[in-house]
């Protein structure tokens, strides 16, 4: 299994609290991604990191942040949770474009 | 934009029992079609990459094909084990790694 950690795996947290998830590798991988997945929809891309301090939006990226200031370590932040924001989130690593991608355990979050 | 369909949105099937998934994508400029395995309270397990229309890719019960509108996972005589959400994903030539997820078709093989 490549070697990627989410925590933490499960969290509650109230409305208009900040909310931090991280993600951690160990394969050296270059791009790190952060994805949410919701029923009815697709895993859909929040934000993506093509290295040390170099981030991107995706295609949900409103009211969400993201560092990176190691190549192991991609963090999330949510602001002010709110409850749109409940979801099952995923971080996935890849060594380059057109290759799979290896995802995490994911972290459920609930806001209430 | 993008899109991504796969069919049936659920797949009920007897062990040994064969069939097949779809994915219909529309893509401006497709560079690559994933498929991958997702398993209740985990992240999605790659399966295969296709890249250009004809290719195909096997592995164990599974076989992947596609076309220039649609991909295809083969499932031959499946095992209970079997049993998993199968998520199609489309990388298009975007200004980045935009990858496009269908929803997935949710499979269960009966004993």
């Amino acid at each position: 299994d490549a070697g990627i950690t989410q925590s933490p795996r499960h969290k509650v947290t109230e409305t208009g609290t900040p909310v931090t998830l991280r993600c951690h590798q160990t394969e050296n991988h270059r791009y790190m991604y952060w994805y949410r997945q919701d029923p009815g929809h697709g895993l859909r891309l929040i934000h993506y990191s093509y290295g040390v301090k170099d981030t991107d939006k995706g295609e949900v990226s409103d009211g969400y942040s993201v560092s990176r200031s190691k190549t192991e370590d991609f963090l999330l932040t949510l602001e002010s949770a709110t409850s749109s924001q409940t979801s099952v989130y995923f971080c996935a690593i890849n060594g380059g474009v057109g290759t799979e991608a290896f995802f995490g355990q994911g972290t459920r979050l609930t806001v209430v | 934009e993008d899109q991504v369909t796969q069919s049936p949105e659920a797949l009920r099937l007897q062990e040994g029992e064969s069939s097949s998934l779809n994915c219909s994508y529309t893509v401006s400029g497709l560079r690559g079609l994933f498929w991958y395995r997702q398993d209740p309270g985990k992240g999605p397990e790659f399966l295969f990459t296709l890249y250009s229309a004809g290719e195909e890719k096997e592995k164990e019960r599974l076989k992947a094909t596609l076309t220039k509108k649609e991909s295809f996972l083969h499932i031959t005589a499946p095992k209970p084990e079997d049993s998993a959400t199968y998520l199609c994903a489309v990388l298009s030539s975007g200004g980045y790694q935009k990858v496009t997820f269908g929803t997935g078709t949710k499979l269960q093989v009966i004993p």
